[in-house]
C-alpha cells in the first residue's frame, strides 16, 4: 500500500501570513490531487498536477508535483480565514484502476 | 445540480443491528468508491465498483459488504456493526480514464456519520 504523508498535521497562522503545506511519498504516482475538506462536508478538488515539476496556480494558492512525481506541495500567499480548512493530498497510480490513496491530511486555521 | 447523495447523514445504532447507508450520484460515473475517515488515519477505502455488478476490495474492507445492481446506487451495507466501525464515511464517484494521462476527479457525498455503541 502506498502512503502519502502529509506535513504538517495542524497549522495555525495569521491571517496575511504565507505557508506551505507537504506531500510525501516513496511511491511514483501518475497524478496528484489537493483536496479541501469543510467541516461537515465532503472533500472537493482543488487542482490535479500529472506532469512531473508541474507547477499550478489558483488565485492564492500554488500547487506542485514533484519532478520525479513523488511528493507535491502546496503554497498559500497571504493566508485569509476562508482557506482555513483540512487539505488533503491524494495520489493516483495505476490506469484504468481509478484508486486514490489519500494523505493523513493537514488542518489549516486561519486566525483573523 | 451534479452531486453525490447520502443517507442517513447521521446514525447511531448498538452492536450487531444490520444497517446500510444509501449512496447515489446523478452524473453518469461510472466509477463509485466508499471511505471511512478516521482522525490521524485520513481517508481509506473500503470497497469500489468500476461498474455495474463489478466491486471490489478496497483498503480495509473487513466487516462490509456493497452491491452495485444499478449505475447511479452503490449501498454500504453492515451485516453486524462493531464499536469499531464508528467513522465518518463518504461516498465518492467519478468518471472513468479513457486514457492514460488523464485524472478522475472524484466527487464526494455529504458524509454519513455512524456511531456503534
Amino acid at each position: 500500500t502506498q502512503l502519502l504523508e502529509q506535513s504538517p498535521q495542524f497549522l495555525s497562522i495569521q491571517e496575511g501570513e504565507n505557508l506551505t503545506v507537504y506531500c510525501n511519498s516513496s511511491s511514483v504516482f501518475s497524478s496528484l490531487q489537493w483536496y479541501r475538506q469543510e467541516p461537515g462536508e465532503g472533500p472537493v478538488l482543488l487542482v490535479t498536477v500529472v506532469t512531473g515539476g508541474e507547477v499550478k496556480k489558483l488565485k492564492r494558492l500554488t500547487f506542485q508535483f514533484g519532478d520525479a512525481r513523488k511528493d507535491s506541495s502546496l503554497h498559500i500567499t497571504a493566508a485569509q480565514p476562508g482557506d482555513t480548512g483540512l487539505y488533503l493530498c491524494a495520489g493516483e497510480t495505476n490506469f484504468g484502476n481509478e484508486k486514490l490513496t489519500f494523505g493523513t491530511g493537514t488542518r489549516l486555521t486561519i486566525i483573523p | 445540480e451534479a452531486q453525490v447523495t447520502q443517507n442517513p447523514r447521521y446514525l447511531i445504532t448498538v452492536t450487531g443491528k444490520k444497517l446500510t447507508v444509501t449512496c447515489s450520484q446523478n452524473m453518469n460515473h461510472e466509477y463509485m468508491s466508499w471511505y471511512r475517515q478516521d482522525p490521524g488515519l485520513g481517508l481509506r477505502q473500503i470497497y469500489y465498483s468500476m461498474n455495474v455488478e463489478v466491486t471490489d476490495k478496497g483498503d480495509v474492507p473487513e466487516g462490509y459488504k456493497v452491491s452495485r445492481k444499478e449505475k447511479r446506487n452503490f449501498p454500504l451495507i453492515l451485516e453486524s456493526p462493531s464499536p469499531n466501525q464508528t467513522s465518518l464515511y463518504f461516498c465518492a464517484s467519478s468518471r472513468f480514464r479513457d486514457r492514460v494521462g488523464l485524472a478522475s476527479e472524484q466527487y464526494f457525498g455529504p458524509g454519513t456519520r455512524l456511531t456503534v455503541t
